[in-house]
């Protein structure tokens, strides 16, 4: 139980244009879901969280207008990356929460820019 | 800030050896630690968690202890295998907050 599916596992687009990466939880209703993203040998870093139906809040440093973030299910909230630079390339990492249960991950989503 | 520690960055052993991968934290507010795997590429896998009412926690080769006082955790790996060769990764979560703060992970290649 408690699956995480994160879609695409892996993209390559063109600088300039804006991609989306969608995170599911499978069998449980996540209350709240979060976006981290991680540099190669470096830790995770939050980026926001999303609670279903409310505005994602947003760590500091990190541009909302840059990285957008929907959660309108309970089932689904989507990152979607505009007007991306090669310096946004990254692995982003979703986890997602019920209640008072630890998070569950997805794969991540390998993001190359070029 | 918390800020979260591991050391060493990479370790390699022959396989049989134990491992020993080390976790610190700079708040002892902590409400629980846990132990994720990371395979190259790949998402988070959760291996252990330790409230902090615990001191350590175990499964099959996989013991973690938990000193919140000092603000150091231990995960300990018995009888290594090739097939342990990952990245482990200790998260601490703050009470009353699901946000976590992750240290940057410890690469462990077994060599056969």
């Amino acid at each position: 139980g408690a699956v995480v599916s994160q879609h695409p596992s892996w993209v390559i687009c063109k600088s300039g244009t804006s991609v989306k990466i969608e995170c599911r939880s499978l069998d449980f209703q996540a209350t709240t879901m979060f976006w981290y993203r991680q540099f190669p040998k470096q830790s995770l870093m939050l980026m926001a969280t999303s609670n279903e139906g409310s505005k994602a809040t947003y760590e500091q440093g990190v541009e909302k207008d840059k990285f957008l973030i929907n959660h309108a299910s309970l089932t689904l909230s989507t990152l979607t990356v505009t007007s991306a630079h090669p310096e946004d390339s990254s692995f982003y990492i979703c986890s997602a929460i019920s209640g008072n249960q630890p998070q569950h991950f997805g794969d991540g989503t390998r993001l190359s820019i070029l | 800030k918390q800020e979260v520690t591991q050391i060493p960055a990479a370790l390699s052993v022959p396989e049989g050896e134990n491992l020993v991968l080390n976790c610190s934290f700079t708040d002892s507010a902590i409400y629980n630690l846990q132990w994720f795997r990371q395979d190259p590429g790949k998402g988070l896998t959760s291996l252990l968690l330790i409230q902090s009412s615990q001191r350590e926690q175990t499964s099959g080769r996989l013991n973690a202890s938990l000193d919140k006082s000092s603000g150091r955790s231990t995960l300990y790996i018995a009888a290594s295998q090739p097939g342990d060769s990952a990245t482990y990764l200790c998260a601490v979560e703050p009470p009353n907050d699901y946000k976590l703060s992750f240290g940057a992970g410890t690469t462990v290649t077994v060599r056969a």
